[in-house]
């Protein structure tokens, strides 16, 4: 089946710095890419989506500054967290859309952010 | 913007007894999909249901979509441990261009 992996796994980094998270489609190209944050025991909250070549549509009360998303081919996503906070720490997961009929979903295993 | 209440939020049950996870929308829904997140884990796709009524089964697990397609339920019989796990419903949103998450119900299952 259709794999979306994620880099890193886990991160813990310092505040103030920048920190790079990438979602690969890895047997299908996706040409749609979502991003969600998730809070321990909360649902996952969507961010923003993310269309290869264009400009990444953020939800209400995302800071685009902040959050800064990349989908420069039809394989690769990148999110990066920009001075980062403490409360910036949570579980981030990317999405593709893609695969055999094109419309399945498929997920990351996620990326854990702590920020000290 | 859109929303889903899912309820309940938390459901414990002894091992074989049936569980029901409940998904409301105030909105007319296109359709609707279900996943499963165990704990420390990403969510894992498990259906999507489309057309008004509609019933689906895998094994032990019935969803259906209510005829008016607000509602959606996710049923399993039997329960075993390795049902252990927090359920999500995710209808599409508006636009049609994203999932959007509900809260979840979280199942735990004593043996």
């Amino acid at each position: 089946g259709a794999v979306v992996s994620q880099h890193p796994s886990w991160v813990i980094c310092k505040s103030g710095t920048s920190v790079k998270i990438e979602c690969r489609s890895l047997d299908f190209q996706a040409t749609t890419m979502f991003w969600y944050r998730q809070f321990p025991k909360q649902s996952l909250m969507l961010m923003a989506t993310s269309n290869e070549g264009s400009k990444a549509t953020y939800e209400q009360g995302v800071e685009k500054d902040k959050f800064l998303i990349n989908h420069a081919s039809l394989t690769l996503s990148t999110l990066t967290v920009t001075s980062a906070h403490p409360e910036d720490s949570s579980f981030y997961i990317c999405s593709a859309r893609g695969g055999g009929n094109g419309n399945t979903i498929y997920f990351g295993e996620g990326s854990w952010l702590t920020v000290v | 913007g859109q929303q889903v209440m899912q309820i309940p939020q938390y459901q414990h049950v002894q091992e074989g007894e049936d569980f029901t996870t409940y998904c409301n929308s105030s909105t007319t829904l296109s359709n609707i999909q279900w996943y499963k997140q165990r704990p420390g884990g990403h969510p894992v796709f498990l259906i999507q249901l489309v057309k008004s009524g509609e019933v689906k089964k895998q094994k032990r697990l019935t969803f259906q979509f209510g005829e008016a397609k607000k509602n959606s339920s996710l049923h399993i019989t039997a329960t075993q441990t390795t049902d252990v796990g927090t359920y999500f419903c995710a209808p599409t949103n508006q636009a049609g261009t994203a999932l959007i998450f509900g809260k979840g119900t979280t199942l735990s299952v004593s043996s």
